[in-house]
């Protein structure tokens, strides 16, 4: 069965700290490939996606992924984080002939002051 | 633009009651999502429903069921409720069909079980 893996489920960095949250799949063949965030108190938000072309795509707030196709992996990135950056993260993937999207367990991440 | 909103925020029951949860999707969106989220996992896709018709499910049993109506808005019903069914229930909505189109959530549906 296809599966999500998201390999950290608490992370916890100072302010400035480089970020790399991990994300393997287990399909195989063209996938669509989603983060989505959610911050303290709000709803699960769309962080970045990638569906084809440069595999290093960029979002939101500083955020970045790449695809690495032959790791089947997602990592979501990003140089110096703040203290907003307080939030779980989700890792999803889906195919364009199966919408349903498969989630990862998330990961928690806690930036101190 | 107004978010997804689902109702009611929290909700209590027994095991072996019914229970209903409703979402309303953005505006102009037409695909409606239902994921339940229990403590500790991600989200597990439930039912997804376009212009009307039930789409896809997920790996549930039937007592978890639901509908959309007309105007988009849709309907979670979940039958002879156990206590494994605790957990926060999910509505996004998407504008159209594409396995691209990204969804938008609600803030969820918390029900508990006594």
């Amino acid at each position: 069965a296809q599966s999500v893996s998201q390999h950290n489920h608490h992370v916890i960095l100072s302010e400035a700290a480089s970020l790399e949250l991990g994300c393997n799949y287990s399909y195989g063949g063209t996938v669509n490939l989603f983060w989505y965030v959610q911050y303290p108190g709000q709803h699960l938000q769309l962080l970045l996606k990638y569906f084809s072309g440069d595999p290093l795509v960029k979002g939101i707030k500083g955020f970045e992924a790449e695809f690495i196709k032959s790791k089947f992996s997602f990592n979501l990135r990003k140089p110096s984080v703040q203290w907003s950056d307080t939030a779980e993260y989700f890792c999803a993937v889906n195919r364009d002939s199966n919408y349903q999207l498969i989630w990862g367990a998330g990961t928690k991440l806690i930036i101190k002051p | 633009e107004a978010g997804v909103t689902q109702s009611p925020t929290h909700l209590i029951k027994t095991r072996g009651q019914q229970a209903t949860l409703r979402c309303s999707p953005i505006s102009g969106h037409t695909s409606v999502y239902w994921y339940q989220q229990a403590l500790g996992l991600g989200l597990q896709f439930l039912l997804w429903y376009d212009e009307g018709e039930e789409r896809n499910r997920g790996n549930f049993p039937p007592r978890f069921s639901g509908r959309q109506f007309p105007n988009y808005s849709s309907e979670l019903n979940v039958n002879a409720l156990e206590l494994e069914d605790s957990a926060l229930y999910l509505c996004a909505s998407s504008h159209g069909q594409g396995a691209r189109e990204p969804q938008h959530f609600g803030d969820g549906t918390r029900l508990s079980i006594l």
